[in-house]
């Protein structure tokens, strides 16, 4: 049963440039949460996706925005890079509201 | 709003010495409340969870946990340490209305010395 994949598992981007996140759930689950996790810092909670809608968001400007696919799977966007972007931006996905959430590997994202 | 607190950035133990984890939470009622931990490089991953009933909730990898309400308080615990448990651990706590919006504690860093 494959878990929470992510990809790419690195990423080097410039000021200003924009970039795309990609994320598989776990097998069977239907809602995605992203995460941004900065160096030293716990995560902190970006959007989360479900039925193809964002249902809730944490406080992030309107730069950073998703998509789910009908198979679940989803995309961070984030435009406009700053150098404050750069972080570990981890998915988790999970079935309901009230569920366990499972993590995946991260996507290391670097801004110059 | 919500919020965790983990007063301890950093703590260090000897292998086979206990250990215990502080996490303190800010929320208007009893959340849901859980542990992950973080290996190097590494996704979070889940050692234990509370939701309601029983306070001590046992967990995976001889982790426990105990909730105690009178001092918001959710802190982790291992009667003995191996040094595969270090690695940085994360305390998160999630609305009982529903919704998957994790917060999480700044982490503690656990060193073990051989």
């Amino acid at each position: 049963d494959a878990g929470v994949t992510q990809s790419p598992t690195h990423l080097i981007k410039t000021r200003g440039q924009q970039v795309t996140l990609r994320c598989s759930p776990k097998s069977g689950h239907d809602t995605v949460s992203w995460y941004q996790q900065a160096l030293g810092q716990g995560p902190q909670f970006i959007f989360q996706y479900y039925e193809e809608e964002e249902r809730q968001r944490g406080n992030f400007p309107d730069r950073f925005s998703g998509h789910q696919f009908p198979n679940y799977s989803s995309e961070l966007n984030v435009n406009a890079l700053l150098l404050g972007d750069s972080a570990l931006y981890l998915c988790a996905s999970t079935t309901g509201g009230r569920e366990t959430q499972y993590f995946g590997p991260g996507t290391r994202l670097l801004v110059l | 709003a919500q919020s965790v607190t983990q007063p301890d950035i950093h703590i260090t133990v000897s292998e086979g010495a206990s250990l215990e984890l502080r996490c303190n939470y800010s929320y208007g009622a009893t959340p849901y409340l859980f542990w992950y931990v973080q290996s190097p490089g590494q996704g979070l991953q889940l050692l234990l969870k509370y939701f309601s009933g029983d306070t001590l909730v046992q967990g995976i990898k001889g982790f426990e946990a105990e909730f105690k309400r009178s001092q918001s308080s959710f802190n982790l615990r291992k009667p003995s340490v191996h040094w595969s448990d270090a690695a940085e651990y994360f305390c998160a706590v999630g609305p009982t209305g529903g919704g998957n919006k994790l917060t999480f504690g700044t982490g503690t860093q656990l060193k073990v010395e051989l």
